[in-house]
This record gives C-alpha cells, structure tokens and sequence, in this order.
C-alpha cells in the first residue's frame, strides 16, 4: 500500500500568487480530510470528502480558499490569492470509513513571502 | 464542544526512562481515543486507539487505557528509546463525528 500521497512536499510562493496542494488518496478509502497545522492553532481540520462530495467546509478559513475532489482517487487544495499567513503544513488524510483511522500523507509545507 | 488537553511540552528523558504524557478531554457521549506520533518531517502516524471505557490501546510498547471517570488517556512507556524522539498528539473523534479534533502535540526528546 503506497499510503497517502501528496504533493509538492514543499512550496515557496510569494504573497499574491495561487498555490495549488494536492492529494492521492489511499485506494478504497471513501473519506478524505485536508488539514492545516500551524505552531500557535495546531491541527485544524480545514474540509472533508465522503464518496468525492464535500460533506463539512465550515473550517475552510476564507474564500480563499477552495478544495475538489474530482474522483475517488484526487483531490486539490487551492489558496488564490495566498497571504503570509496561509504558511503552515497542510496535511491531507483518508480513512476507509468513519469507523476506521485516519491515515495521513507527509504533509506540504506552505511558506508564502 | 468536544476538546482535548495535552501536557505542555517538550519533554525530555532520558534513554530507558519511564514516560507519561498526559491527555484530557471533554466531550458528550462516549468518543474514540487516538494516539498518533510524527517524527520529524513526516506525516502523522497513528500509535494506538481505544474506543470505549476501560479498553487499554497499546502498541510498539506505548498504552494508553480510556478513562471515562477522569475523562483522560495518558500516555505511557515504561522505557522510551533515542527513537521514540517524537511529538505526540492525542485525539478524539465523536461517535456521531467524522473529523478528529487534536490536542496541541507534545514534543519528547530522549537522550542516550
């Protein structure tokens, strides 16, 4: 099982510009979660997927930010545009159902200028 | 809402000590308990569960029993390696919930 994958593992962006996070699930799982780690909130969970359909966006901190999953096995995190304090890691995660645990990805790590 | 507390950090031991890192929580109803580690660089790991009263979750060495009379599930190893140099996040996840809410992390740093 190849886990969680995502992708860039790093990305360094000045202010303004669109930053585009992505995501491969682990084959069959039918939930998916963005998160955003930070020093001073920690885990946030920012969006989560059942079966492809965003089911809770209510973390989601503004309009800036959009997420999608076009099929079971993809899904993006867009920030447009970034500001300084979108930096962070930002993990994604996929579980089999919401009986079973979250496994997660090794996170991107977002630092805008 | 349903919330966790973790003991501040960073801990530090030294190699073959004993380790307790505690964990709180409030929620309604009876939640899931996770233990989950990240190691420097990397994604979370999940270490252990529990999921209802009295169930001990335990793994590489690591236990961690859920509480429901003190609302808590601390953390132990009853000798902690340079490898187990780590944070630690302990989480809940509501029965009727989907998402995991995480305490803060605690960082442990074991020296040989």
């Amino acid at each position: 099982d190849a886990g969680v994958i995502q992708s860039p593992r790093h990305e360094v962006t000045e202010m303004g510009q669109e930053v585009t996070l992505r995501c491969k699930p682990i084959s069959g799982h039918d939930y998916l979660f963005w998160y955003r780690q930070t020093m001073m909130r920690g885990l946030e969970l920012l969006i989560y997927f059942n079966n492809n359909v965003p089911i809770d966006d209510s973390g989601m901190p503004e309009d800036r930010f959009s997420a999608k999953m076009p099929n079971a096995s993809f899904s993006t995190l867009k920030i447009q545009p970034s500001e300084p304090r979108d930096s962070a890691v930002y993990f994604c995660a996929s579980s089999l159902d919401v009986r079973q645990p979250q496994h997660f990805g090794d996170g991107t790590r977002l630092s805008i200028l | 809402g349903d919330s966790v507390t973790q003991m501040e950090g960073p801990v530090t031991l030294s190699e073959e000590a004993f380790l307790t890192i505690n964990c709180t929580y409030t929620a309604t109803g009876y939640p899931s308990l996770f233990w989950y580690v990240q190691y420097p660089g990397e994604g979370l790991q999940l270490l252990l569960k529990a999921t209802k009263a009295d169930d001990k979750g335990s793994n590489k060495g690591f236990e961690a029993t859920y509480r429901k009379e003190t609302t808590s599930f601390h953390l132990e190893k009853g000798s902690v390696q340079v490898s187990d140099s780590a944070v630690y996040f302990c989480a809940l996840k509501a029965n009727s919930g989907y998402a995991l809410n995480f305490g803060k992390g605690t960082s442990l740093l074991v020296t040989p």
